[in-house]
């Protein structure tokens, strides 16, 4: 199995701010890396595919990198709606998420 | 339109089964493979499992392989998954999602509410 990890697992920052998420692979997964914001009681909405790849309708000043196993979303001026839990996903063998990162007022 | 729909949820006892139901809409639905991801309460997302366009193809997670069985219904644009000796640690919300194309298992871009299982004597 392969096993995702995410840090910071909390972040504390301002409206304006640039953030930086970084997700580990345990094994290589290629690019096959997804990003989702997540606020409370709603469903996941995906941000980035295939690591780097903005999904339709998402804000440009969200970007995803890497490949591999080494992997980072950004997060680029910060902004009110923006503060939630990000997770990354694998979906090179089967799938799975990492533990999340809550993007937190400062 | 995409809307995903789930129904079923609902409180059954430790060994006890239960199915869930998503129905789709809003686009061609056997041309995607479908996910199912779970929550617990106050908890991080869970894959658990996926299935092809086709239904021809079928991945679990280790939680839940053996237990867990994934289906769909093309002719009624229904995706299923039917739980069986259900456990507390499988208390959670249960999302079906629509992936972006129509392999096993993809990044999700579509995703419904939700549903609740609660495993409790």
């Amino acid at each position: 199995d392969i096993q995702l990890t995410q840090s910071p697992s909390t972040l504390s920052a301002s409206v304006g701010d640039t953030v930086i998420i970084s997700c580990r692979a345990s094994q290589n997964i290629g690019t096959w890396l997804a990003w989702y914001q997540q606020k409370p009681g709603k469903a996941p909405k995906l941000l980035i595919y295939k690591a780097s790849g903005l999904e339709s309708g998402v804000p440009s000043r969200f970007s995803g990198s890497g490949s591999g196993t080494e992997f980072s979303l950004t997060i680029s001026s910060l902004q009110p709606d923006d503060f939630a839990t990000y997770y990354c996903q694998q979906y090179n063998s089967y799938s799975s998420f990492g533990g999340g990162t809550k993007v937190e007022i400062k | 339109e995409v809307q995903l729909l789930e129904s079923g949820g609902g409180l059954v006892q430790p060994g006890g089964s239960l199915k869930l139901s998503c129905a789709a809409s809003g686009f061609t639905f056997s041309s995607y493979s479908m996910s199912w991801v779970r929550q617990a309460p106050g908890k991080g997302l869970e894959w658990v499992s996926g299935i092809s366009g086709s239904g021809g193809l079928t991945s679990y997670a280790d939680s839940v392989k053996g237990r867990f069985s994934t289906s769909r219904d093309n002719s009624k644009n229904m995706l299923f998954l039917e739980m069986n000796n259900l456990r507390a640690e499988d208390t959670a919300k249960y999302f079906c999602a629509k992936d972006g194309g129509p392999l096993l298992v993809g990044a999700s871009n579509y995703w419904g509410q939700g549903t609740l299982v609660a495993v409790s004597s």
